[in-house]
């Protein structure tokens, strides 16, 4: 099956700093790319769907200017949390899709701690 | 507005039962619904389903979609310790890429 990246695994940042999170299919082009946040024992709430050399398209209520999402290439979406702060603290999943009739494939996620 | 609901919450039973997992779903424009397994980390794909009444199996599982009444459910036969998980149901629209998650239903199966 598809497999796809992310990096880093976990971060700890402190408050007020920036912390950019990669997420890369390994073996396809993804034309679509998927930034998820979870909260403990809470589902998975979509904050934006990235088209790979168009902006993104932010969910209601996620600020776009603190989390800045990139997709740069067919294979490589990354996320920036800029000026981090404690409550940011969460699981980040991201996921990829070749076209629109595919399922999507999940990274393994990256848990940021701020300080 | 679009939400997606899932019961039970949480379930637990006994190694070689059979569960029946719970979807409900309020979305305009309908694209699909997906069933995903969670366990430690990110969830895993199990099934994708866009039309009413076709059941789509792999192994001990099966899911079939209503889309009259606006459910799916997701049956595990003969559960093993390996099925605890968390089963996470998504509901796709067809307008732009947008996926509404239930908050899932937290199974463990015991020995």
């Amino acid at each position: 099956g598809a497999v796809v990246s992310q990096h880093p695994s976990w971060v700890i940042c402190k408050s007020g700093t920036s912390v950019k999170i990669e997420c890369r299919s390994l073996d396809f082009q993804a034309t679509t790319m998927f930034w998820y946040r979870q909260f403990p024992k809470q589902s998975l709430m979509l904050m934006a769907t990235s088209n790979e050399g168009s902006k993104a398209t932010y969910e209601q209520g996620v600020e776009k200017d603190k989390f800045l999402i990139n997709h740069a290439s067919l294979t490589l979406s990354t996320l920036t949390v800029t000026s981090a702060h404690p409550e940011d603290s969460s699981f980040y999943i991201c996921s990829a899709r070749l076209l629109v009739q595919y399922e999507q494939y999940f990274g393994p996620g990256t848990r940021l701690t701020v300080t | 507005e679009d939400k997606v609901v899932q019961s039970p919450l949480s379930l637990v039973v006994h190694e070689g039962d059979t569960v029946t997992l719970n979807c409900s779903y309020e979305v305009t424009n309908f694209r699909s619904l997906l069933w995903y397994k969670q366990e430690k980390k990110a969830p895993t794909f199990l099934f994708m389903l866009t039309s009413s009444g076709i059941e789509k199996k792999s192994g001990r599982l099966s899911s079939i979609l209503d889309k009259k009444e606006l459910f799916s459910i997701l049956n595990i036969t003969a559960t093993q310790t390996g099925d605890s998980a968390v089963y996470l149901c998504a509901v796709e629209k067809n307008t732009g890429n947008q996926f509404y998650f239930g908050t899932g239903t937290s199974l463990t199966v015991i020995p």
